[in-house]
């Protein structure tokens, strides 16, 4: 089974408005991280955010923000205010250390945003 | 600013070949990553290391094997290379406890003909 799911395969927006792109996840583990990362065109993986399981509250960082659903098991980012170069794919990972393993970080399959001028 | 770097960025081989794709690091970082991309899979973890001469299999390690003789290089290893083995390889590192965040090559596009 999946443990990271992303159902949007590609988004469209216009140039200043909000998107969210939606993520979620599955793990039995009470203690676990959720990581979204943007790949532009030029191929690298570029971190975005972080929230951890045990964090009261949501990530936020610059345009970017983490709406986390402890319950629902979701983790959705929203960027506000779109631009031009937050055209990417975009990914969903989740930490895991299985038992008796080491941690290590499971993708989702990510989804093409594009910003429209 | 360089954190992680991957030999090449583009490379060619013949099935069959044996095929070595390096990563280093300079930030002393524990664990490091290999991962294959291939549109609409996104990324699978191919192996992991958490030290030096370590490894763990991650979902996907089939047809590869890797060395860590250095904690600051972690290789990712062909044996034969296969025509489905032609993807983007990302290799990354995390130093764990103190950061979550997974730093990231720049990726090899690797072409199997």
């Amino acid at each position: 089974a999946q443990k990271i799911t992303q159902t949007q395969p590609g988004m469209f927006v216009q140039e200043k408005e909000a998107v969210t792109l939606d993520c979620t996840y599955d793990t039995s583990d009470p203690s676990y991280g959720l990581f979204w990362y943007k790949q532009p065109s030029s191929g690298e993986m570029i971190f975005l955010i972080y929230q951890g399981s045990y964090d009261q509250q949501n990530a936020t960082e610059g345009r970017y923000s983490l709406n986390f659903q402890k319950a629902r098991k979701s983790a959705n980012l929203v960027i506000s205010a779109s631009q031009l170069g937050d055209s990417a794919m975009y990914f969903c990972a989740m930490r895991e250390v299985p038992q008796g393993g080491s941690e290590k970080l499971v993708f989702g399959k990510g989804m093409k945003l594009t910003v429209n001028p | 600013d360089v954190k992680v770097t991957q030999s090449s960025r583009y490379l060619v081989k013949r099935t069959g070949e044996k095929v070595f794709l390096e990563c280093v690091q300079d930030m002393d970082h524990e664990n490091m990553f290999w991962y294959r991309q291939d549109p609409g899979l996104g990324l699978r973890l191919i192996y992991f290391s958490y030290d030096v001469k370590m490894k763990e299999k991650g979902d996907i390690p089939e047809g590869y094997s890797v060395s860590r003789e250095k904690k600051e290089r972690f290789s990712l290893i062909l044996e034969s290379a296969s025509t489905n083995q032609t993807s983007m390889y990302l290799c990354a590192s995390i130093g764990l406890p103190s950061s979550y965040e997974q730093y990231f090559g720049p990726g090899t596009r690797l072409t199997v003909t």
